[in-house]
């Protein structure tokens, strides 16, 4: 069974870090891309990160250029987001995905999803 | 950036009834496209990628069309579990994967 694994949330003051971590099972980690979605209390969903199999290529949201940083260690079929200057507007569940290629370079779909681990930024 | 649009915001539907969400973007995106289902309370779950290709495991009931700007969700025959918010993503571009505003369906 896949199985993506959240961890790493919790409440920072603004302007404060923090490191999510996703752990990968039940299947080859290193053939997949990875992204974070994020998930404001009560709003839509909001695609924050993603990186390809190999760490070699990443994109962010412009909401998070800058501040965020997102990494994988395939030895250990992992994957980080790396959050910095922590505003109140990043108050959100943050859930791990799995990401699927529509085109060669083409980030596509998302499947599965991990449960999320919540971060809160205090106003 | 290419803006995707959804409505209804909400619908409300009987059981055994035929329903359409609809999710326009800005822009064409050709029929990359995937549409995600969220139950209160869970993680979203992936319904259909490339405009109309179901994912494995998602029943048959569900369906999706369109192209373009223009793409459509239909849930033939509503069941009681398919009370969620759907949302659809559109994938064309690396420079943003981005979201519609999601369409609440409830059951009348």
């Amino acid at each position: 069974e896949v199985q993506l694994v959240e961890s790493g949330g919790g409440v920072v003051r603004p302007g404060g870090s923090l490191r999510l971590s996703c752990a990968g099972s039940g299947f080859t980690f290193g053939d997949y891309g990875m992204s974070w979605v994020r998930q404001a209390p009560g709003k839509g969903l909001e695609w924050v990160s993603g990186i390809n199999w190999n760490g070699g290529s990443t994109g962010y949201a412009d909401s998070v250029k800058g501040r965020f940083r997102i990494s994988r260690d395939n030895g250990k079929n992992s994957v980080y987001l790396q959050m910095n200057s922590l505003r109140a507007e990043d108050t959100a569940l943050y859930y791990c995905a799995r990401t699927f290629l529509a085109a060669a370079g083409l980030v596509g779909w998302f499947d599965p999803w991990g449960q999320g681990t919540l971060v809160t930024v205090p106003s | 950036d290419i803006q995707m649009t959804q409505f209804p915001s909400s619908l409300s539907a009987s059981v055994g009834h035929t329903i359409t969400i609809t999710c326009r973007a800005s822009q064409g995106i050709g029929t990359y496209l995937a549409w995600y289902q969220q139950k209160p309370g869970k993680v979203p779950n992936l319904l259909i990628y490339a405009a109309s290709t179901l994912q494995s495991g998602v029943p048959s009931r569900f369906s999706g069309s369109g192209s373009g700007t223009d793409f459509t969700l239909t849930i033939s025959s509503l069941q009681p579990e398919d009370v969620a918010t759907y949302y659809c993503q559109k994938y064309n571009s690396a420079l943003g994967l981005t979201f519609g505003g999601g369409t609440k369906v409830e059951i009348k």
